[in-house]
């Protein structure tokens, strides 16, 4: 199993650029979310997803976009890149039920220039 | 709102020594607990997790945990740390009266194990 795949892995962008980071995973799970991890501060909840077609704000909202067109995709656009959006993100799944553990990717490291 | 604190953002201890890793949360209500480590330039992986039944919960590594309700605690131990270990820890609960986290998850900020030769 491939679990959560997250693309690309390294980038290295320009003040005001945009893209989007990829996130895709194959175990069918309804849940999705996006974190980012900065030093001293843990993880933060960006956006997160309920099922297809649903999505909804975490903690730190500002600045990205997210859509969830299928199960198993859940792309995050940075709309316009600023230097405070430097970060490593995380992008997780689980299962239904509180009891379901988040499952990781492997993260993509972006810094902003 | 839920919380979740983690003593120590570094804990530093010898090969061979006891791992303790603290972890309280703030819950009228016991939710469910996990511990997940991040080795260097990795994602997060599952340790551990409480759900319901036995308080002692063991997991992967030779670790394990244990909830204490009376202590709203949920301590992860190591009888015996390896070089390997070496890595961040997270605390996190989840549950209906999670009302930290939007998705109904809420994180500690993490320990950094050191572990000496």
């Amino acid at each position: 199993n491939a679990g959560v795949t997250q693309t690309p892995k390294f980038q290295v962008l320009k003040t005001g650029q945009s893209m989007t980071l990829q996130c895709a995973q194959d175990m069918n799970h309804e849940y999705m979310s996006w974190y980012r991890q900065d030093p001293g501060m843990g993880l933060r909840l960006i956006h997160y997803s309920v099922g297809a077609g649903i999505t909804d704000q975490g903690e730190v909202p500002n600045g990205y976009n997210v859509s969830r067109s299928t199960t198993e995709d859940f792309p995050l656009r940075l709309l316009s890149a600023a230097p405070s959006q430097t970060s490593v993100y995380f992008c997780a799944s689980r299962g239904t039920g509180w009891s379901q553990p988040q499952h990781f990717g492997d993260g993509t490291r972006l810094s902003i220039l | 709102a839920q919380s979740v604190t983690q003593l120590g953002s570094h804990v530093s201890v010898s090969e061979g020594a006891l791992v303790l890793l603290r972890c309280n949360y703030s819950s009228s209500v016991p939710p469910y607990l996990f511990w997940y480590v991040q080795y260097p330039n990795q994602g997060l992986q599952l340790l551990l997790k409480y759900t319901t039944g036995a308080t002692l919960v063991k997991g992967i590594n030779g670790f394990e945990a244990e909830f204490k309700k009376s202590e709203t605690s949920f301590h992860l131990t190591k009888p015996s740390a390896h070089m390997s270990d070496a890595a961040e820890y997270f605390c996190a609960v989840s549950g209906v009266y999670s009302g930290g986290g939007a998705d109904g998850l809420t994180f500690g900020k993490g320990t950094h194990l050191i572990i000496q030769p």
